[in-house]
């Protein structure tokens, strides 16, 4: 299956800074990368998602980047807020549509 | 509401006993996958089912089983309980297009399970 890591595992900013979160996959086939959050105590939810024919993708705060040569794709969220505390999973998939996440990463914004 | 309705939302069981946690995915998904989340860990894949049949397996232990039946529901099996499968099991449903898509994944609120 698809070997899937992100980084950093924490990650704490001052309320106002932005958040940079990267997800690192194996399989070159690979070809929709979203990323979920996951709120304390909720269910994951997509927040954005990015194809393989697009290079970046923006939506308001969130953004999402996307480097296929080097398998890596990043979400990125600007003027952070106290609501966009949560663990942010990335889960790239092939074709074959297996949903494998990212370790996950946890994000504190410090009011 | 995502659609996916799991049940039952809590379960306090005793070690070796055996459980079943019931999953509904959203009208017209075909995919369902099983999805186990430990305090302050990720969500490790369990299984995942296409239309009634297996597609997938991640780390999943002999002792849990899977199905999904022919209105596509799905059933998770855990057997021979030990104090270490106390989790979140979380069911998600997808609209899975063969040969290639995109496919977000649908989840349900999850099954908080307590092996005492």
């Amino acid at each position: 299956g698809e070997n899937v890591e992100q980084h950093p595992s924490t990650l704490s900013v001052q309320e106002g800074d932005s958040a940079v979160i990267k997800c690192t996959y194996s399989d070159s086939a690979s070809n929709y990368f979203p990323w979920y959050k996951q709120e304390l105590g909720k269910r994951p939810q997509l927040i954005i998602d990015i194809r393989s024919n697009v290079g970046e993708k923006k939506d308001q705060r969130i953004a999402v980047t996307l480097n296929k040569t080097a398998k890596h794709f990043s979400l990125h969220i600007t003027e952070t807020q106290p609501e966009d505390s949560a663990v942010y999973f990335c889960a790239p998939q092939t074709g074959a549509n297996n949903l494998f996440f990212g370790t996950g990463t946890r994000l504190t914004v410090i009011p | 509401d995502s659609g996916v309705t799991q049940t039952p939302k809590h379960l306090i069981t005793a070690t070796g006993q055996r459980v079943t946690l019931r999953c509904s995915p959203r009208s017209g998904d075909l995919s369902v996958y099983w999805y186990q989340q430990s305090l302050d860990q990720g969500l490790q894949f369990l299984i995942q089912y296409y239309n009634g049949e297996e597609r997938a397996k991640g780390n999943i232990l002999e002792r849990f089983s899977a199905q999904q039946f022919p209105d596509l529901h799905s059933e998770l099996n855990l057997s021979s309980l030990e104090l270490g499968d106390s989790a979140l099991y979380f069911c998600a449903s997808s609209v899975a297009l063969l040969g290639g898509g995109d496919a977000e994944a649908f989840f349900g609120q999850g099954t908080r399970l307590t092996v005492v």
